[in-house]
């Protein structure tokens, strides 16, 4: 069974750091393309950041670019993001998602880390 | 970029039918690919659509997705509702860096 499980949200000051991690099981970890996508407490989800399987790709959303920094470490399966210089508007709850390139899709997600920038 | 459009929420009875839209704001519905996505409270979501109407396996036969040029929109349509089938429901594409762009999710109620 495919399983995501997000860990190292919850609530940090403006300004600070993050590191959530994405642990996954179930399937061939090196063999899918991952996503981190967020939600705003009342806004739809948003693309964060794309990383292809062997790392050699790494893609981020304007809005966190330069701040966030997303890795992979294939041998123990496992995705991480790394979040600096936080606002407020980064507030929100983290999923990490298995990419399935036959369909297109994000086929897979975590239940999700929430992360409140406050102070 | 563009903007996918949902309605925040629809509402209908059990056993009847439902259909939720998503509008694409600029370029063409047909340029990529959309799916649709469920998330029940407290829940991960999960894939209901893909491709624009192809449905997983697992996925009961009420769902169905479409897409129209005339209207430039994506269409999620359940029928023989259920009250498992309340949830909230969010469309995805892509851009032209192949970058996901959502809709803004359309909460439904089966009351």
């Amino acid at each position: 069974e495919v399983q995501l499980v997000e860990s190292g949200g919850g609530l940090v000051k403006p300004g600070g750091s993050v590191r959530l991690s994405c642990a996954a099981s179930g399937f061939t970890f090196t063999s899918y393309s991952m996503r981190w996508v967020r939600q705003a407490p009342g806004k739809g989800p948003e693309w964060v950041s794309s990383i292809n399987a062997d790392s050699f790709f790494m893609y981020y959303a304007d809005s966190v670019k330069g701040r966030f920094t997303v890795s992979r470490d294939n041998a123990n399966n496992l995705l991480f993001l790394q979040m600096n210089s936080l606002r407020a508007e980064d507030t929100g709850v983290y999923y990490c998602a298995r990419y399935y390139d036959s369909w297109s899709a994000y086929d897979y997600w975590g239940q999700g880390a929430q992360v409140t920038v406050s102070s | 970029n563009f903007m996918l459009t949902q309605p925040h929420s629809v509402s209908e009875s059990p056993g009847k039918t439902v259909t939720i839209s998503c509008t694409r704001t600029s370029g063409t519905i047909a340029s990529n690919y959309v799916q649709w996505y469920r998330r029940r409270p407290g829940g991960a979501p999960t894939i209901v659509i893909y491709e624009d109407d192809q449905r997983p396996s697992g996925v009961p036969d009420r769902f169905s997705g479409s897409i129209d040029s005339s209207s430039n929109s994506a269409s999620l349509t359940i029928s023989g509702l259920k009250t498992e089938d309340e949830a909230d429901y969010f469309c995805q594409s892509y851009d032209d860096n192949d970058h996901g762009v959502f809709g803004g999710g359309t909460k439904l109620t089966v009351l």
